[in-house]
Order: C-alpha cells, then sequence, then structure tokens
C-alpha cells in the first residue's frame, strides 16, 4: 500500500514563527501536492512538484513556500504563520497526471 | 482556476435510501475526473477514475458515470447504509499539466 505520512497530526503555532509541514511517501512518485482545505471551501491547491527541486504554484500560494531535495519528501512552508493560515494541510502524490492521489492524514495548524 | 462544481453540499438520506450526486467540470480539453471518498479522521481515498466518455464505473454498491461532451459525472450509492458516511470529493483534471482542480465535496449523512 502507498503510505503518505504527515510529520504532525496537531500544530499550534505563533504569529510570525516560520513553519514546516513536512510530508514523506514511499512509492517512488512523481507528483506531490500540498492543499490546504477550510470549511465551505473544499480543498484549495498551495503548491506542487512532479519532479525533485520542481515546484509550481497552485490556486493559494500567498504566504507559502515549498521544497523538494529528495522525491520521496515535499515540505510546506509557511515563511511567518499568520493566523489566516489556521486550516487543515493535506499532502498528496500520484505516479503520474491522471493517476489517483494518494492523501496524508492531514495536519491541522493553528495560528495563535 | 477550473470551475468545479458539485451538488447538491449536502445530503441526509435513511438507510436503505438510493441516492446519487453530481460533479460539473469544464469540458475543454478533458483528461480525467476522479472521485474521492472522505471520511471524518480519516485521509481521502480514491473511488474512481474516469477517462473516456461514458465511462461506467462501480465498486459494490457504488457507481459512477462519465459525459465529457457536457461536462458532468454522477456517483451513485444503491442502498445506502451508515458507513457511506462521508465528503464525497470530485477532481478535474482538464489539461495534461498535472495539477486538478476538486470540488467543494457533497457531505451524505446516512441515518439508521
Amino acid at each position: 500500500d502507498v503510505k503518505v505520512t504527515q510529520s504532525s497530526r496537531y500544530l499550534v503555532k505563533r504569529t510570525g514563527e516560520k513553519v514546516f509541514l513536512e510530508c514523506v511517501q514511499d512509492m517512488d512518485h512523481e507528483n506531490m501536492f500540498w492543499y490546504r482545505q477550510d470549511p465551505g471551501l473544499g480543498l484549495r491547491l498551495i503548491y506542487f512538484s512532479y519532479d525533485v527541486k520542481m515546484k509550481e504554484k497552485g490556486d493559494i500560494p500567498e504566504g507559502y513556500s515549498v521544497s523538494r531535495e529528495k522525491k520521496e519528501r515535499f515540505s510546506l512552508i509557511l515563511e511567518s504563520a499568520s493566523t489566516n493560515q489556521t486550516s487543515m494541510y493535506l499532502c498528496a502524490s500520484r505516479l503520474g497526471t491522471g493517476n489517483e492521489a494518494f492523501f496524508g492524514q492531514g495536519t491541522r495548524l493553528t495560528v495563535v | 482556476i477550473l470551475n468545479v462544481e458539485q451538488s447538491p453540499q449536502s445530503l441526509h438520506v435513511q438507510e436503505g435510501d438510493s441516492t446519487n450526486f453530481t460533479c460539473s467540470f469544464p469540458s475543454s480539453n478533458f483528461y480525467a475526473l476522479h472521485w474521492y471518498r472522505w471520511e471524518t479522521a480519516k485521509s481521502p481515498e480514491a473511488l474512481f477514475v474516469m477517462t473516456l466518455n461514458g465511462d461506467e464505473k462501480k465498486k459494490g454498491r457504488i457507481s459512477a458515470t462519465l459525459n465529457t461532451k457536457e461536462g458532468y459525472s454522477y456517483l451513485y450509492i444503491k442502498g445506502s447504509q451508515p458507513e457511506d458516511s462521508a465528503t464525497y470529493l470530485c477532481a478535474s483534471h482538464n489539461t495534461n499539466a498535472g495539477k486538478s482542480t476538486f470540488g467543494d465535496g457533497t457531505t451524505l449523512t446516512v441515518k439508521p
């Protein structure tokens, strides 16, 4: 079974802190994604990566950056956390375009 | 941003009822349509990957159809059970570029 693991299930951070959310997949997938999910807004794409060191902005990249130094790991970085970044963050990976995505368990981030 | 719409937003049915919901997506440059089930406290899991106009897929009591010319897909659940309670998401891939767009989901509650 494909496993996508996010480093934390719950996080509480202070406004202005730099926050790292880590995601690791174990199936040699090319594509990896970061989404956030807010009530009534569905899944919104923050960033995605289709190869090591490659990244593309999604629909809501402002306030975020990403890093993909190794194929299995995709990190989401909040440079200076703000309260409006309180959300559920989901990482996903897939083999390639059109293939099903496999999701991590989610990280519920609260910024106070 | 592609506009992927799901309806209804939520649905409450009795155990044993059959139900269906809709995903609408832009038909131009269609590549693939995915359905996911997202149960509370779990990760979204893929139900179906659909690519061809007229596709029909089935998994147990759940089935889906696809019309790429008019840009919609239906998900059907026959004889709903409480364990079917979840949010059902669709995601449209409309180019070969790598990213997909999710709808906001339909939340199904099946009462015993």
